[in-house]
């Protein structure tokens, strides 16, 4: 099974800073990563899917990069309702394994 | 509009079976697949399977495997899971989600608002 390996596992961070969360795949996934976000009590949203697609209505702030082994998920400038938990997911073939997970809290 | 409705919150004994439903509007159930999550109190996501409204086939996280069968019902356009055996440790919100690829797995676009299951001994 394809392990998901995201960091750091807690964030804290400022309205107005720039946010960056990795994603490390056990083997290669070439672009077939999405990243999701959840606040509490609510299910997860999705917000970039093969890597780097921004899905349609989520603000241009989130971005995605990266293929293989190594992602990226950033947030050019945090915004007060960008305060969740990040979760990256693999969908490589048919399974479909995710992090465990990147709170983004107000520091 | 799009969207997943999920059968209600559930209370179950340890070593019984659950069944939750999910039920699509606003969209052509055959051309995506369905897949399921959990989420354990405080925990993170995990994935339990995925089936393909197209054609039914189906692939199970390894954790779940002979305990789990998810099916669909294409005239109603529900998505089903059952889990059997029920442990106190399957205490979680499971989520069913829309799967952008009818043929497998794939970046999920669409939730379920969640249901909510108790397991007791």
């Amino acid at each position: 099974d394809i392990q998901m390996t995201q960091s750091p596992s807690t964030l804290s961070a400022s309205v107005g800073d720039r946010v960056t969360i990795t994603c490390r795949a056990s083997q290669s996934i070439s672009s077939w990563l999405a990243w999701y976000q959840q606040k509490p009590g609510k299910a997860p949203k999705l917000l970039i899917y093969k890597a780097s697609s921004l899905k349609s209505g989520v603000p241009s702030r989130f971005s995605g990069s990266g293929s293989g082994t190594e992602f990226t998920l950033t947030i050019s400038s945090l915004q007060p309702d960008d305060f969740a938990t990040y979760y990256c997911q693999q969908y490589n073939g048919y399974s479909g394994t995710f992090g465990q997970g990147t709170k983004v809290e107000i520091k | 509009q799009v969207q997943l409705v999920q059968s209600g919150a559930e209370v179950k004994k340890s070593g019984a079976s659950l069944t939750v439903s999910c039920k699509a509007s606003g969209y052509t159930f055959t051309s995506f697949g369905i897949t399921w999550v959990r989420q354990a109190p405080g925990q993170g996501l995990e994935w339990m399977g995925w089936i393909s409204a197209y054609n039914g086939n189906t692939n199970y996280a390894q954790q779940f495997q002979g305990r789990v069968t998810m099916t669909t019902d294409t005239p109603t356009s529900t998505a089903y899971m059952e889990l059997r055996s029920l442990r106190s440790d399957d205490m979680a919100v499971y989520y069913c989600a829309r799967v952008l690829n009818p043929t497998g797995m794939g970046a999920m676009d669409v939730w379920g608002q969640g249901t909510t299951v108790t397991v007791s001994s």
